[in-house]
């Protein structure tokens, strides 16, 4: 299986921060990747899709870059609404596999 | 308005068997592969299974081959999962999701999620 990494595992941020989140593939994922994001209580939310599209109704503040096996999520300036856990998933092989998770928070 | 609703969950002992329904409606449920993706309490998201629109072709995670069996029925816009032979690390909360795209049962991820249904397995 594909295992995803990504790191920190949690952040305490101020609001207007730039933020960014690392997620690191053991192997070479092209740009497969999508990533999601969790707010406490709730489903998952698709964020970005195909690597670098952002998802329905999401704003431009968050941006990707990456390709192979190292990846970023970057949030320009967070906002309240921002708080939440976000995961990578990969789908380039079976089974699925989703990073373990980076818990924002403000600080 | 795109929506999922699972229901089926609840405590089962160790050993024994549960149903798993997710309702969809919004869009043309026969168009999309459609996945069970679940979250042990606390922890991080795990893929389950992922079925074809056609219901031809099914994928299932290692962790639960051979437990589990993913279905559908079209006419009713409604998914299943079956489950047997629970053990306690299955205890999480079960995700119904629709596919933005897939090849067969071979999905790229998903863009619509239902609120989830809680299975605990416990004695």
């Amino acid at each position: 299986d594909i295992q995803m990494t990504q790191s920190p595992s949690s952040l305490s941020a101020s609001i207007g921060d730039r933020v960014t989140i690392t997620c690191q593939a053991n192997q070479d994922i092209s740009n497969y990747l999508n990533w999601y994001q969790q707010k406490p209580g709730k489903a998952p939310n698709l964020l970005i899709y195909d690597g670098s599209n952002l998802g329905t109704g999401v704003p431009s503040r968050f941006s990707v870059s990456g390709s192979g096996t190292y990846f970023t999520l970057t949030i320009s300036s967070l906002q309240p609404e921002d708080i939440a856990t976000y995961y990578c998933q990969q789908y380039d092989k079976l089974p699925l596999t989703f990073g373990g998770g980076t818990k924002v928070e403000i600080k | 308005e795109v929506q999922l609703l699972e229901s089926g969950g609840g405590l089962v002992q160790p050993g024994g068997s549960l149903r798993l329904s997710c309702v969809a409606s919004g869009f043309t449920f026969n168009n999309y592969a459609m996945t069970w993706v679940r979250q042990a309490p606390g922890k991080g998201l795990e893929w389950v299974s992922c079925i074809s629109g056609s219901g031809g072709r099914t994928t299932y995670a290692d962790s639960v081959k051979g437990r589990c069996s993913i279905s559908r029925d079209n006419a009713k816009n409604t998914l299943y999962l079956q489950m047997s032979s629970l053990r306690a690390d299955d205890t999480a909360r079960y995700y119904c999701a629709k596919t933005y795209f897939a090849l067969g049962a071979t999905p790229y991820g998903m863009d619509v999620w239902g609120q989830g249904t809680t299975v605990i397995v416990s004695s």
